[in-house]
């Protein structure tokens, strides 16, 4: 079956260390989306990328990065200069804008 | 400025009552609407949209919405809750500014159900 998948589900890091999260898509869907979630805040894009080898910042992008070598795969990773990395992050994919998202079940990263 | 708005952070509701949970939007045009639930520690699954059309969409799990424009609003109903409702719900909305690009999703900050026996 078509899906996407977040790989680890938990990840726990040392504060200053880069740590990158996986995100894979096998249902041909040009673009793709990260999310953070925090209690009471919703979710807030970080990334996302329309198109392979093409991405774009989101409203909190800052201590971030990602690339997309290829459309299915869209990894995100944490940098030591994001301030509050721990967060549930949230991969989505997207047919069109008329189709909503089709989301991936998450990575819980704890940095301690 | 666009955004979204869920009033309500925590609904509780007994099993089998109906239930309404609120969204509204801010924004110059007909924005493309999304309904999402999530289970804990889960993503996201998308209950229903509407872009068009009939205002009162119906969706999976016995939900629906209607859109009403001249409120702004996009709220989520069912007529009989169960107890594997129980969940945090939250509407989205694409701002589209028009030619190719994809627009992006916004979220309301979630309302989360609680459903008593």
């Amino acid at each position: 079956d078509g899906g996407i998948t977040q790989s680890p589900k938990y990840l726990f890091r040392k504060e200053g260390q880069n740590v990158t999260l996986s995100c894979e898509q096998n249902l041909n869907h040009d673009a793709m989306y990260w999310y953070r979630q925090d209690p009471g805040q919703g979710l807030r894009l970080i990334y996302y990328s329309q198109i392979v080898n093409d991405f774009q910042k989101g409203d909190i992008a800052e201590g971030y990065s990602v690339s997309r070598e290829k459309k299915e795969s869209f990894p995100l990773t944490v940098t030591s200069a994001q301030k509050n990395p721990t967060a549930f992050y949230l991969c989505a994919s997207s047919l069109s804008r008329l189709d909503g998202y089709t989301f991936g079940s998450g990575t819980r990263l704890t940095v301690v | 400025a666009q955004s979204v708005t869920q009033p309500d952070i925590h609904i509780t509701v007994s099993e089998g009552a109906s239930l309404e949970l609120r969204c509204n939007y801010s924004y110059g045009a007909t924005p493309y609407l999304f309904w999402y639930v999530q289970s804990p520690g889960q993503g996201l699954q998308l209950l229903l949209k509407y872009f068009s059309g009939d205002t009162l969409v119906q969706g999976i799990k016995g939900f629906e919405a209607e859109f009403k424009r001249s409120q702004s609003s996009f709220n989520l109903r069912k007529p009989s809750v169960h107890w594997s409702d129980a969940a945090e719900y939250f509407c989205a909305v694409v701002f589209w500014a028009g030619g190719t690009s994809y627009g992006k999703l916004t979220f309301g900050q979630g309302t989360i159900l609680t459903v008593h026996p």
